[in-house]
């Protein structure tokens, strides 16, 4: 298990396309995260997943915006009629059960919007 | 609501020099305050956390709940401790209260 994978690790797709990215986190992480950094922010919290459980979603994750963990393993993060503002990085993280105060942060798919 | 800030985008430190990376927050509970850390090419890692009051590579940072700070420190900086840094505010163990709010960051640079 060499961590939390995310797959592609860039994406470049025109405006009003839409888009699904993928995060496998570490085996037995029954926790999963997904953050949005935008340059010379920290990420944002978009939304978490305990097991297949969407359990908080951000404001900033609107209708456009949908995330689903089906078997509580991998999620997908899909970003429908994609605008020039969703432009950014997509992290995904996971946490163990018993220490989810340390999340393990994937390399990230980074997003272009032309 | 709760938010971090961290007033310097940018620090740069001697080799051997002090380091204090400043970080305020603002919760109305019991936060639990992380500083993670991002090495070149590297993905985001958690650096210590102020409950466990631990020093990781030579870095602590004390919670003041007066100032509602969360200094970072260490004594004698190394070049390997350049890097993104960013500190994160988790609004106490309560479930449904599992985000992290994260700084902007700050870019330690050690100057060799």
């Amino acid at each position: 298990d060499t961590g939390v994978s995310q797959n592609p690790r860039h994406k470049i797709t025109k405006r009003g396309q839409n888009v699904t990215f993928r995060c496998d986190p570490i085996s037995e992480h029954n926790r999963l995260y997904w953050y949005r950094q935008t340059l010379g922010q920290g990420p944002e919290f978009l939304t978490y997943f305990q097991n297949e459980a969407q359990l908080e979603k951000s404001r900033l994750l609107s209708d456009r915006f949908s995330a689903e963990r089906p078997k509580g393993s991998f999620s997908t993060l899909e970003i429908q009629r994609t605008e020039q503002g969703d432009s950014a990085m997509y992290l995904c993280a996971s946490s163990h059960p018993g220490h989810y105060y340390e999340q393990y942060f994937g390399p990230g798919t980074r997003l272009t919007v032309t | 609501a709760q938010r971090v800030t961290q007033p310097e985008k940018l620090l740069s430190v001697f080799k051997g020099a002090p380091v204090e990376l400043k970080c305020n927050y603002s919760y109305s509970g019991s936060p639990e305050l992380f500083w993670y850390v991002q090495y070149s090419r590297q993905r985001l890692q958690l650096l210590l956390r102020h409950i466990s009051r631990e020093s990781i590579k030579g870095f602590t940072a004390d919670l003041n709940k007066g100032e509602t700070s969360f200094h970072l420190k260490k004594p004698f900086a190394q070049e390997e401790d350049s890097a993104m840094y960013y500190c994160a505010l988790r609004g106490g163990s309560n479930f449904g209260n599992e985000k992290l709010t994260f700084g902007t960051g700050t870019r330690l640079t050690i100057i060799p």
